[in-house]
């Protein structure tokens, strides 16, 4: 079955800028999708068709789009941004499939 | 409101059935795909499968193939997750999630309800 490799863990300092990538043979053909997700919380939306941003998302998150590799982007990282984050896809079956998922630590 | 708004926690014994559900409100319920999302303790995210409530046209990720059945009842905005036998191994939450506006993409979940938590235990 398809699959996204995500980095299992990022740690950046409060501030600075994370980067986490999500890498997957179909992504040059299909567009990629970011959620955040917080202990005992639902995910949320962050990225849309690879760079777009919904309403209500913060500026310092970003996506942009190389190859068979996307990243989510976090600028001037917050404490608050300390969260698990996923990439998402179309995967064969006209469904979807999830990253692997990345934990970001705030130090 | 624009909301999804998941049944109750269950607790199951293995062989059991069980169906769950999810009602939207606040928005066109009818006119954008309603996906189940499991997350097992501890672990990761993983799309089980998506409904389109309109015309319940259904889709399948390979691994829930079979093992689950998704569907909609467009007349009261509220899709449904079932299981025919239970499993120790379904014990996770389940989301529900779909989108409020249209992104121009059908991958963009912008609505999640809060989860329904199933343990599945003798």
């Amino acid at each position: 079955s398809y699959e996204l490799t995500q980095p299992p863990s990022v740690s950046v300092s409060p501030g600075q800028t994370a980067k986490i990538t999500c890498s997957g043979d179909a992504l040059p053909k299909q567009y990629a999708y970011w959620y955040q997700q917080k202990p005992d919380q639902a995910p949320i939306l962050l990225i849309y068709k690879d760079t777009e941003r919904p309403s209500g998302i913060p500026e310092r998150f970003s996506g942009s789009s190389s190859g068979t590799t996307v990243t989510l982007t976090i600028s001037g990282v917050q404490a608050e941004d300390e969260a698990d984050y996923y990439c998402q896809s179309v995967d064969s079956s006209d469904t979807y499939v999830f990253g692997t998922g990345t934990k970001v630590t705030v130090l | 409101e624009v909301q999804l708004v998941q049944s109750g926690a269950e607790v199951k014994k293995p062989g059991e059935s069980l169906r769950i559900s999810c009602k939207g409100s606040g928005y066109s319920f009818t006119s954008y795909w309603v996906g189940w999302v499991r997350q097992m303790p501890g672990k990761g995210l993983e799309w089980m499968g998506i409904i389109y409530p309109g015309d319940s046209d259904t889709r399948y990720s390979p691994s829930f193939q079979g093992q689950v059945t998704i569907s909609a009842d467009r007349s009261i905005s509220t899709a449904y997750l079932q299981w025919s036998s239970l499993k120790a191994s379904d014990t996770a939450m389940y989301y529900c999630a779909s989108q409020k506006i249209d992104y121009g993409a059908r991958g963009a979940f912008d609505i999640w309800g809060q989860g329904t938590m199933v343990t599945v235990s003798s």
